[in-house]
């Protein structure tokens, strides 16, 4: 049973489209995240849910557009796509604030 | 604005030493730095977690220490298996909220047969 799964595992699409990533825990995790993994491997926070309610929003263009429909998911729509947003997206989830994270296997997006 | 640096050289090291990894903060001491061990294509699995308030943590092979005179923790894998090679991140908690992490770049790890 993988513990955070997200989809899809590639995403390829050109300049200006809009597409989402889906992501689920089944840990019975409060807390669920959205981080940014560049092409230097720095790990950024994007966004924070916790119990649906958005708790961190970073300085995130807003063509960024997380969903929480229950507390088991954190979805993330990109609008208007740019090449700059390629990189790889990281859901995970949390018990509680100071605990460790769960990631899934991350989403590599590429933007043409 | 804190901020968590590690080695961005590879540590290259032969089967059986003990690898030794650091991890450097800025400003104030995190209430507890985290260690992350991330394979290609995968996502980072968590390993351990140090509290400012403790000097060492183990967990079978893997020790971690937390030195807040030097703002710095040093992972130690003794024993070391080529399938410890791997990339491994330090991750300190962020000041403006107790839900943020903040990820140094990682180090990657080899270790030769």
């Amino acid at each position: 049973d993988t513990a955070v799964s997200q989809t899809p595992k590639y995403l390829v699409t050109q300049m200006g489209n809009d597409k989402s990533i889906k992501c689920e825990q089944n840990l019975g995790h409060d807390t669920m995240y959205w981080y940014k993994q560049d092409s230097k491997k720095f790990l950024k926070i994007m966004f924070s849910y916790n119990n649906k309610e958005l708790i961190i929003n970073e300085t995130v263009p807003n063509r960024f557009s997380p969903k929480s429909p229950d507390k088991a998911h954190l979805n993330l729509h990109i609008n208007s796509l740019e090449l700059g947003d390629s990189a790889v997206y990281f859901c995970a989830s949390s018990q509680s604030n100071n605990s460790p994270l769960h990631f899934g296997n991350g989403t590599r997006l590429t933007v043409t | 604005s804190q901020k968590i640096e590690q080695n961005s050289e590879a540590l290259n090291i032969q089967e059986g030493k003990t690898a030794t990894l650091t991890c450097n903060y800025t400003n104030y001491s995190p209430a507890y730095l985290q260690w992350y061990r991330q394979d290609p294509g995968r996502g980072p699995v968590f390993l351990l977690l140090i509290r400012e308030n403790e000097k060492e943590k183990r967990k079978e092979r893997l020790k971690v220490t937390f030195d807040t005179t030097l703002k710095q923790s040093l992972f130690h894998i003794t024993a070391s298996q080529p399938a410890d090679s791997a990339t491994y991140l330090c991750a300190r908690n962020g000041g403006d909220s107790s839900y943020k992490l903040i990820f140094g770049s990682g180090t990657r790890l080899l270790v030769r047969p």
